[in-house]
């Protein structure tokens, strides 16, 4: 059985840091691409960044409103992802999921996805 | 960008009645492999998203035969062949054929 957990969320100040695991199994890790989205209180979904498998040479793409600021890296090895997230701001108060990604070179869907880790930045 | 636009935004609807939901893209989602880089996803109240459609047309494992992706080009529509109660949620579509990965506003269902 596929299972995907997010941990690492919490209060946290604006202009600090937080680092958000995504802990799997039931599935060959290395194999896909691990997406990270997030929901806004009372939002939509919006992609956070992703990082495509090692034979796409683990590289990472991310949105415009976190490029600099987040970086997301992968532990084949133990099948954990990981969301680091520097300078937050107020708006990145959300609920962060992480995802598993199908395709190629690029993700075309995310088919299994975790519960949800809350993160709220204020002061 | 691609900015995917959803409608309805509400969606009431009578158990065992059909719904329909309207997703277009601002530019094309058909990949070189001949494939729309098109999903539908269901939000159900409290829950995390779940994918229904894939590629457009292709459902998930696990999901009723009610549903049903179609469209081409800019334009997607998702089907519920009959609506029960446990489809009420928010549907979102979302393309991924070029980062960023951007979704509709969603379209909320709800039953009469």
């Amino acid at each position: 059985e596929v299972q995907v957990v997010e941990s690492g969320g919490g209060l946290v100040k604006p202009g600090r840091s937080l680092r958000l695991s995504c802990t799997t199994s039931g599935f060959t890790f290395g194999d896909y691409t691990i997406s990270w989205f997030r929901q806004a209180p009372g939002k939509g979904l919006e992609w956070v960044g992703f990082i495509r498998n090692t034979v796409y040479g683990g590289t990472a793409e991310f949105a415009a409103s976190v490029k600099g600021r987040f970086t997301i890296s992968r532990d084949d090895s133990n099948s954990i992802g990981y969301l680091q997230m520097n300078s937050l701001k107020t708006e990145d108060t959300a609920v962060y999921y992480c995802s598993r990604g199908s395709g190629s070179y690029q993700a075309y869907y995310f088919d299994y996805w975790g519960q949800g880790t809350r993160v709220t930045v204020s002061s | 960008d691609i900015v995917m636009t959803q409608s309805p935004l509400s969606l009431p609807v009578t158990p065992g009645e059909p719904a329909s939901i309207s997703c277009r893209s601002s530019q094309s989602l058909l990949h070189s492999n001949k494939f729309h880089y098109l999903d539908w996803y269901l939000q159900k109240p409290g829950q995390s998203p779940q994918l229904l459609i894939y590629l457009g047309s292709n459902r998930a494992p696990g999901v009723p035969d009610r549903f049903s992706g179609s469209g081409s080009g800019t334009d997607f529509t998702l089907k519920i062949s009959r609506v029960e109660a446990e489809d009420v949620g928010v549907y979102y579509c979302m393309q991924a054929l070029h980062t960023p990965i951007t979704f509709g506003q969603g379209t909320r269902l709800e039953i009469k």
